[in-house]
């Protein structure tokens, strides 16, 4: 079975720009949980979202939203990109609540310029 | 709210010693805690978790983990290293009522020949 995927691989873009990351979990997982994380550091979460809903929320600024299509893939969008948004961004799949393990993608590397 | 400390960012081990990597959480709840291992360039791979039940958690590659409900800790060991552990390993804990994961900043594994 494949794992989480995510694209692109990697992406620049420039400070004030709006960008678009897409995630799609495992065959079977309805849960999709976003990160950050910056050189040096542990992942921060973002969001997660069950059955397409969102149902937890990182101390991240409104300048991030994301979604759940039906497929239960995912999309996270940055507006009004910032120099220090530049980090690996991390989807990750699981069968449901917090008891269960997450399945991490292999990122999608955002470079701000 | 919940945190976990990781001590020690570097640690660095002769292959074959015993590896120790420390994990202190801090819960108001019973949480459920992880260990992930992240190779460079890559996503994060679940190592074990703790949910309930035995405290003594066996995961992969010959890792295992104690929670320590007193000591709020919940420390990854390996009794062999082998030069393929050489990655960053994370502990994270959950809060089943804000399905938040928390993650520490990590620990750079070194294994020495």
């Amino acid at each position: 079975d494949a794992g989480v995927t995510q694209s692109p691989t990697h992406l620049i873009k420039t400070r004030g720009q709006h960008v678009t990351l897409r995630c799609s979990p495992i065959s079977g997982h309805k849960s999709v949980s976003w990160y950050q994380q910056v050189l040096g550091q542990g992942p921060q979460f973002i969001f997660q979202y069950y059955e397409k809903e969102e149902r937890g929320r990182g101390n991240f600024p409104d300048r991030f939203s994301a979604r759940q299509f039906p497929n239960y893939s995912s999309e996270l969008n940055v507006n009004a990109l910032l120099l220090g948004d530049s980090a690996l961004y991390l989807c990750a799949s699981s069968l449901g609540g917090t008891a269960y393990e997450q399945y991490f993608g292999p990122g999608t590397r955002l470079t701000v310029t | 709210a919940q945190s976990v400390t990781q001590l020690g960012s570097h640690v660095s081990v002769s292959e074959g010693a015993l590896v120790l990597l420390r994990c202190n959480y801090s819960s108001s709840v019973p949480p459920y805690l992880f260990w992930y291992v992240q190779y460079p360039n890559q996503g994060l791979q679940l190592l074990l978790k703790y949910t309930t039940g035995a405290t003594l958690v066996k995961g992969i590659n010959g890792f295992e983990a104690e929670f320590k409900k007193s000591e709020t800790s919940f420390h990854l060991t390996k009794p062999s290293a082998h030069m393929s552990d050489a990655a960053e390993y994370f502990c994270a804990v959950s809060d089943p009522g804000t399905y938040k994961y928390i993650f520490g900043t990590g620990t750079r594994l070194k294994v020495l020949a």
